[in-house]
């Protein structure tokens, strides 16, 4: 399978507790995006890597949030300290910038449960 | 804030009737997305309508974009029950979200 892996698919976790996501994107996209969604709304937008530079990072991106792309490879979104409110599911996306016109590869998403 | 906003936010329909949900962006685009979602799933890419088209085609779908008055439409011709989804737009520039428009189509 080439498309865009994110892992875990769940997690469930206590609030208070730390979680860490990985996504793999589409090998050779230089560009990734991770999105959050809650139930009935569309997905918000919440950072974007070129590489392994992070571009663009949204006010919905707390200092609890943290995101990573050491390599420009894979990526990582970190939530610290999460609370019930952070429940949602986050999703994954790449595309290469030089390829038709940003059209986004999604992954299947991780759906984060805190109790 | 959200860049594309779909309209109506529920759309039923019976199979082989035609469906037409309505997008309305913010800010400028060179080009504008549609996305489908199946429920738990991640967004698939449907159809890209540049800002110097009017309307595009591709097999059931058709698309029409307005600079003008910054909206676009999806047409679903025939439909099956297999597009039941949630059916997203938006602009190339910064990849914002509306709260989509979810399709039923009743076999």
């Amino acid at each position: 399978d080439t498309g865009v892996s994110q892992n875990p698919r769940h997690k469930i976790t206590k609030r208070g507790q730390n979680v860490t996501f990985r996504c793999d994107p589409i090998s050779e996209h230089n560009r990734l995006y991770w999105y959050r969604q809650t139930l009935g709304q569309g997905p918000e937008f919440l950072t974007y890597f070129q590489n392994e530079a992070q571009l663009e990072k949204s006010r919905l991106l707390s200092d609890r949030f943290s995101a990573e792309r050491p390599k420009g490879s894979f990526s990582t979104l970190e939530i610290q300290r999460t609370e019930q409110g952070d429940s949602a599911m986050y999703l994954c996306a790449s595309s290469h910038h030089l390829g038709p016109k940003n059209i986004q590869y999604f992954g299947a998403g991780t759906r984060l449960s805190v109790l | 804030s959200q860049q594309g906003e779909e309209d109506p936010q529920a759309l039923s329909i019976q199979e082989g009737e035609n469906a037409t949900m309505n997008c309305s962006y913010k800010t400028s685009i060179n080009n504008l997305q549609w996305y489908r979602q199946n429920s738990g799933r991640g967004l698939v890419h449907l159809i890209l309508i540049r800002s110097n088209e009017r309307e595009k085609h591709s097999g059931r779908l058709r698309v029409t974009l307005d600079t003008s008055k910054k909206s676009s439409s999806l047409l679903i011709t025939a439909s099956r029950a297999a597009d039941t989804a949630s059916y997203f737009c938006a602009g190339n520039n910064d990849m914002r979200f509306g709260a989509g428009t979810r399709l039923t189509v009743k076999p």
